[in-house]
């Protein structure tokens, strides 16, 4: 079975600075991978996905992840935090065409 | 495009109590899934429709039901509400195509539930 770690239910930055947020997935096949961003009350939007093409995949609003097999990982970044960047933002895995597994979240707090 | 459409918003339902949730998918899909996010929860994954059939499911009890319609629109039933239904309950549409396994899942905003 498939599943998703998100380590950091938190994360606080300061506007301009690097963001980061973590990733780590498990999965029996080799997985399409997504991170989606939720604005409060809102359903999710799609930032960015992996799917077995590029390992670096660049998504919108300036995000980008990368893909590293060896560590199981697939963390999200963005050079300079922007105060609208601040959501809640989930990582998921889907292995081959099952269904789909989200982490728990990862709320970013930009700090002006 | 409308992109993924659900109703209602919000609703309110009394313990035991039945409901019904509906969702458009985004045009040109075809499969629809359905997820329930509690609060502070990441979406866990219900089911999935695709030509009017379930094709996969989740760890949710048969209370749990859906349903898919010619036009690909679909609806989640749950019967008997327990308190612990209360949650966000998210539609995605996705378009399945032989040759394309890589597509991309939209969301609905999704309906509040509360269970009192």
């Amino acid at each position: 079975a498939q599943s998703v770690t998100q380590l950091g239910s938190h994360v606080s930055v300061s506007e301009g600075a690097l963001v980061l947020l973590r990733c780590n997935y498990s999965s029996s096949v080799p997985p399409y991978l997504f991170w989606y961003v939720q604005y409060p009350n809102q359903g999710l939007q799609l930032l960015l996905k992996y799917t077995s093409a590029a390992t670096l995949v660049k998504g919108i609003n300036g995000f980008e992840a990368e893909f590293k097999k060896s560590e199981t990982s697939f963390h999200l970044t963005k050079p300079s935090a922007h105060m609208s960047d601040a959501a809640e933002y989930f990582c998921a895995v889907r292995p081959g065409y099952q269904k789909v597994t989200f982490g728990t979240g990862t709320k970013l707090q930009v700090i002006p | 495009d409308a992109g993924v459409t659900q109703s209602p918003t919000h609703l309110i339902k009394t313990r035991g109590q039945q409901v019904t949730l509906r969702c458009s998918p985004k045009s040109g899909h075809d499969t629809v899934s359905w997820y329930q996010q509690a609060l502070g929860q990441g979406p866990q994954f219900i089911f999935q429709y695709y030509e009017e059939e379930e094709r996969q499911r989740g760890n949710f009890p048969d209370r749990f039901s859906g349903h898919q319609f010619p036009n690909y629109s679909s609806e989640l039933n749950v019967n008997a509400l327990l308190l612990g239904d209360s949650a966000l309950y998210l539609c995605a549409s996705s378009l399945v195509q032989a040759q394309e396994r890589d597509t991309e899942a939209f969301f609905g905003q999704g309906t509040r539930l509360t269970v009192v």
